[in-house]
Order: C-alpha cells, then sequence, then structure tokens
C-alpha cells in the first residue's frame, strides 16, 4: 500500500498569499496518478486536480498541480478568502487508492 | 447537473447493520464506476469499495472485505452499500462518489454530501 505523507500539517497565511503544499508518496506512484481534493468544514471533498496537473472542470485556474514520481506539490497562486479549506492528495495508480492525511490551510 | 445524494445513516449497535443507498442524476449512470469513501469524525479520507458501470467488478478496502458489500441498480441509478457486523471504529460519514470512467480504478470526480453512521450502544 502507498503511503502519503502531507507537509505541513497546517498552513497559516494571508488572503493574497502564495500557497505551496506538498504529498510525499512511500513509492512511485504510477502514471503520476495522484489527485487533490478540497475540503471545506461541513463539505464533501472537491476535486481540484486529477493526473497530477490537470485542472478539474470548474477550478480556477490560480489552482496548479505539479510532480512526478513521489513528489507532489499543489500551488495556489494568490489565496481567496474561500480558498482556507483542508487539502488532501490521493493516488490511484495503485490499489488500495490511498489518500494523505490533509494540509489546513488557515487564515493568518 | 451531476448529483449524488446519499441515505441510509443513522445509529446502529455494534455487530448490526445497515444499508446505505445513493441515488444518482445527470449523468449516464450504468456508463460510470462508483465508490464508497468515509471520514471518521475530525479524521481524514478512507476508501472503501468500488463497483464498474456494469456492476460485474467490486473492490474493498481490507479494513471492510468481507463485511460490506457494495452493489448496483442501473434501472433505479441507486448505488447501494450493505455493511453487516458493524464496528464502532466503523462510525463515519459515508459519501458515494463517481468515477470519470466506466470501470473505476480512478479518481473520484464528483461527491455526494454524505450520511453519518454512528456506532454505538
Amino acid at each position: 500500500e502507498i503511503v502519503l505523507t502531507q507537509s505541513p500539517g497546517t498552513l497559516s497565511l494571508s488572503p493574497g498569499e502564495r500557497a505551496t503544499l506538498s504529498c510525499r508518496a512511500s513509492q512511485s506512484v504510477s502514471s503520476n496518478f495522484l489527485a487533490w481534493y478540497q475540503q471545506k468544514p461541513g463539505q464533501a471533498p472537491r476535486l481540484l486536480i486529477y493526473g497530477a496537473s490537470s485542472r478539474a472542470t470548474g477550478v480556477p485556474d490560480r489552482f496548479s498541480g505539479s510532480g512526478s514520481g513521489t513528489d507532489f506539490t499543489l500551488t495556489i497562486s494568490r489565496l481567496e478568502p474561500e480558498d482556507f479549506a483542508v487539502y488532501y492528495c490521493q493516488q490511484y495508480g495503485s490499489s488500495p487508492r490511498t489518500f494523505g492525511p490533509g494540509t489546513k490551510v488557515e487564515i493568518k | 447537473e451531476v448529483q449524488l445524494l446519499e441515505s441510509g445513516g443513522g445509529l446502529v449497535q455494534p455487530g448490526g447493520s445497515l444499508r446505505l443507498s445513493c441515488a444518482a442524476s445527470g449523468f449516464s449512470f450504468s456508463f460510470y464506476g462508483l465508490h464508497w469513501v468515509r471520514q471518521a469524525p475530525g479524521k481524514g479520507l478512507e476508501w472503501l469499495s468500488s463497483i464498474g458501470g456494469s456492476g460485474g467488478r467490486t473492490y474493498y478496502a481490507d479494513s471492510v472485505r468481507g463485511r460490506f458489500t457494495i452493489s448496483r441498480d442501473n434501472s433505479k441509478n441507486t448505488l447501494y452499500l450493505q455493511m453487516n457486523s458493524l464496528r464502532a471504529e466503523d462510525t463515519a460519514i459515508y459519501y458515494c462518489a463517481k468515477d470519470p470512467t466506466k470501470v473505476a480504478d480512478y479518481y473520484f470526480d464528483y461527491w455526494g454530501q454524505g450520511t453519518l453512521v454512528t456506532v454505538s450502544s
């Protein structure tokens, strides 16, 4: 089973700042099959990125994904008030699908 | 618009059973794989089970294999999760989610709002 580690656990930033979230896999993620989700309190997760770098439908272009192999990054270029949430990475390159523990982006 | 609406959650005693349903609309139901994912209170996400569009292929996490059964009724556009031998650690919000393909091998592009299952005496 691929274990995903996300860092930092919490990121304290101000609106307008750049957020860089890391997701590291215990082994190489096949075909860079890595997704990122955003979850706000009391809501279901929302798909942001799939295939490591492809934005899902309707996702603003301030969200971008990069990386390959074992190291992946989600970048939010300029934080908007609605971007403060928990972000999860998930690999679907091998079974079982696994999620990282999440990074909370909070208002500083 | 894709919509997924879970139901069937509630309070159940340890060792008991519950069947969750997920009613889908806004897409060609039988053309897509579906999944169940859960989230324990204050915790992260855990994939549980997947089923292909035709219902012929199913997959389970080790934590629920042998206790939970995923199924679908393509005539009713509904996904199910039969949960038996429930334990306290099964307490969670249960989400159904859609796969972008028929084979249920990928990521989760749409999610329902979830249904809460509480296992307690």
